[in-house]
């Protein structure tokens, strides 16, 4: 049985960092990609990048670019997302979502079948 | 400003059938990337209902069905019911964009 679990909801003060953890179990890590994504209050999903964990290679959308870190964690099957200079549009709920990947084929899926709860960030002074 | 265009409400009552459209361009449901649809009810995560434009996971009531043409797609529900109130999100991948996963701006469904 697949299971992603976030860790909860963080405070911050504009300017700082939030790293907020994903982890997932009930399948294999190598078989999949984690995406982060977010979705501000009242706001529609907006995809942030993603992480191939047994590769390491990353992708990160242009607007976030420079600003968002992911990580994987292997041995812990940990997913990572570190969004810097935080500011009050960044209120949002993260959240992260598995997609396919296949190893010997270096294919990937781009949807997502299955999701973490949701972490909400809250940026304020 | 989503890349893709979808209604931002539409309702139907119950035991009805009412679909979803979803418009896309060039770069990424006209140059044949799959369509891929999520149901997000009030306070939860998003749910994955249909991917690859037509296909259901398991567990999805074969009520749903999705299609794509062009440079649209569209989500159909079929028999309506009260527990089908959420908000509904078409996602493709865009070659041209600077976000290259995209998300429609979502379409709340009203049961009547």
């Amino acid at each position: 049985q697949v299971q992603v679990v976030q860790s909860g909801a963080e405070v911050k003060k504009p300017g700082s960092s939030v790293k907020v953890s994903c982890k997932a179990s009930g399948g294999t890590f190598r078989n999949y990609t984690i995406s982060w994504v977010r979705q501000a209050p009242g706001q529609g999903l907006e995809w942030m990048g993603r992480i191939i964990p047994i590769l390491g290679i990353t992708n990160y959308a242009q607007k976030f670019q420079g600003r968002v870190t992911v990580i994987a964690d292997k041995s812990t099957t940990t997913a990572y997302m570190e969004l810097s200079s935080l500011r009050s549009e960044d209120t949002a709920v993260y959240y992260c979502a598995r997609g396919q990947f296949d190893e010997s084929s270096v294919y990937e899926t781009y949807y997502f079948d299955y999701w973490g709860q949701g972490t909400l960030v809250t940026v304020s002074s | 400003q989503s890349v893709l265009t979808q209604p931002p409400s539409v309702s139907g009552a119950p035991g009805q059938r009412v679909t979803i459209s979803c418009t896309g361009s060039s770069s990424n449901i006209g140059a044949d990337y799959d369509v891929h649809w999520y149901q997000q009810l009030p306070g939860t995560a998003p749910k994955l209902l249909i991917y690859d434009n037509n296909n259901r996971p398991s567990g999805v009531p074969d009520r749903f069905s999705g299609s794509k043409s062009g440079t649209s797609a569209s989500l159909a529900i079929t028999g309506l019911q009260a527990e089908d109130e959420a908000d509904y999100y078409c996602q493709s991948y865009d070659s041209l964009s600077g976000s290259h996963v995209i998300f429609g701006g979502g379409t709340k469904l009203t049961v009547l």
